[in-house]
């Protein structure tokens, strides 16, 4: 069965740091690998995601993310984190071909600081 | 172009009685999913709809909880009785029908339920 494991519940950054939101999967085969975001009152908002190719897959916001077999990760980076940035994010996966079901991790609320 | 909305955005009821969520598509939109996310857990998948059939019901908890589609426009996911563990955030989301497997989801704001 497919899992995905965010280890950091929150996370306080100081505005205009880095940051980098760790995820590894569970799978046997490489699945797809989506990150999203949720702002206060939003939907989820698909930041990027990759299904296959080049390992560091560049999103919307200033967010791009690596993929890395070896260890299992989908980390998300940011190299400058911004006040508006302050959300919650989720890692998540799915099989590939005609599967439908996406599996989530349990998510990582970002708290930025000035 | 509209999102996926979803009414209501809060619902607070007491054990026993009945709540019906709704989703709306986007339009077009032949994939329609719930999800779920208890507090302090991970969105969870319920169910997935391909216009009106349900393709994958795997993750519905129980047999009180049930989705429609009729028409294979807007879904309704009503909860009867409602028990306090069902208290969460529930989400649905929408994609089109491309035959790839590469269709995003799209999700809409999510409907909070507090059961009492």
């Amino acid at each position: 069965a497919q899992s995905v494991t965010q280890p950091d519940i929150h996370i306080t950054v100081s505005e205009g740091a880095s940051l980098e939101l760790r995820c590894n999967y569970s799978y046997g085969a490489t699945p797809y690998l989506f990150w999203y975001v949720q702002s206060p009152g939003q939907g989820l908002q698909l930041l990027l995601k990759y299904f296959s190719g080049d390992t560091l897959v560049q999103g919307i916001k200033g967010f791009e993310a690596e993929f890395k077999r070896s260890q299992s990760s989908f980390n998300l980076r940011k190299p400058s984190v911004h006040w508006s940035d302050a959300a919650e994010y989720f890692c998540a996966s799915r099989r590939p071909g005609g599967y439908q079901k996406v599996t989530f991790g349990i998510g990582t609320k970002l708290q930025v600081i000035p | 172009e509209a999102g996926v909305t979803q009414f209501p955005s809060h619902s607070v009821i007491e054990k026993g009685q009945t709540v019906t969520l709704r989703c709306d598509p986007i339009s077009g939109h032949d994939n329609l999913y719930w999800y779920r996310r208890v507090m302090g857990k991970e969105i969870k998948f319920l169910l997935h709809f391909v216009k009106e059939s349900k393709q994958d019901e795997s993750g519905m908890p129980n047999n009180r909880f049930l989705a429609e589609r009729t028409g294979g426009t807007y879904s309704t996911l009503k909860v009867q009785p409602a028990e306090l563990e069902d208290s969460g955030v529930y989400f649905c989301a929408s994609s089109q029908d491309r035959g790839s497997s590469y269709n995003e989801q799209f999700f809409g704001p999510g409907t909070r339920l507090t059961v009492l």
